[in-house]
């Protein structure tokens, strides 16, 4: 079976504009949670998505936002970019919520020039 | 109170050696624990996990051991070998509806043969 997928793995863009992350959770997963991890230190909570509601936000600005589609796939949006946004986005991806372990993808690198 | 420290931020051992990770934690309502594993260029991956009704859980190569009083854990890595190379994440989290993990600082393991 596909692990957790996240298209693009590298994107390179400017102060001030707009991206998309997308991610797959493995199949028959209906949770997705999106982390940040800055290099060098331990991912940081963004979302967590589950049936399309959100579920738990982390302390990250309004800039950031995402969605769950119905096929469960989930979209990382973050507007504004500023040059502390370069960093991995990694999705994760869950049977459900509660007392179930996550799964990684092996992230989006984002690059801020 | 949700802050996850993670110790040392480095290691090298010997192929065969045991290296030690600890973690402690403040907030007493986690109740859950995973490490993870993660190589360059990959996302992380679960490696074991452990419920603070448990002092000790083993698989395979790798242990953790849980004391509860003191808020620490920490992980084991028996005959280690050096494909073991890689930065390890102790996490936290706590039942509900998002299953948000508080992660570690991470600590680089070198195994050398």
């Amino acid at each position: 079976d596909a692990g957790v997928t996240q298209s693009p793995t590298h994107l390179i863009k400017t102060r001030g504009q707009h991206v998309t992350l997308r991610c797959s959770p493995i199949s028959g997963h209906k949770s997705v949670s999106w982390y940040q991890q800055v290099l060098g230190q331990g991912p940081q909570f963004i979302f967590q998505y589950y049936e399309k509601e959100e579920r738990g936000r982390g302390n990250f600005p309004d800039r950031f936002s995402a969605r769950q589609f119905p096929n469960y796939s989930s979209e990382l949006n973050v507007n504004a970019l500023l040059l502390g946004d370069s960093a991995l986005y990694l999705c994760a991806s869950s049977p459900g919520v509660g007392n179930q372990p996550q799964h990684f993808g092996d992230g989006t690198r984002l690059s801020i020039l | 109170q949700q802050q996850v420290k993670q110790s040392p931020q480095s290691l090298i051992v010997q192929k065969g050696g045991i290296p030690i990770i600890n973690c402690a934690y403040e907030n007493t309502a986690f109740d859950y624990f995973p490490w993870y594993q993660q190589f360059p260029g990959k996302g992380p991956a679960l490696l074991i996990a452990i419920r603070p009704d448990v002092s000790e859980k083993k698989e395979g190569r790798f242990t953790i051991s849980f004391n509860k009083s003191a808020k620490q854990f920490s992980l084991h890595i028996m005959d280690s070998q050096p494909g073991d190379s890689a930065t390890y994440f102790c996490a936290a989290s706590i039942s509900g509806s998002a299953r948000q993990l508080t992660f570690g600082s991470g600590t680089q393991l070198t195994v050398l043969p």
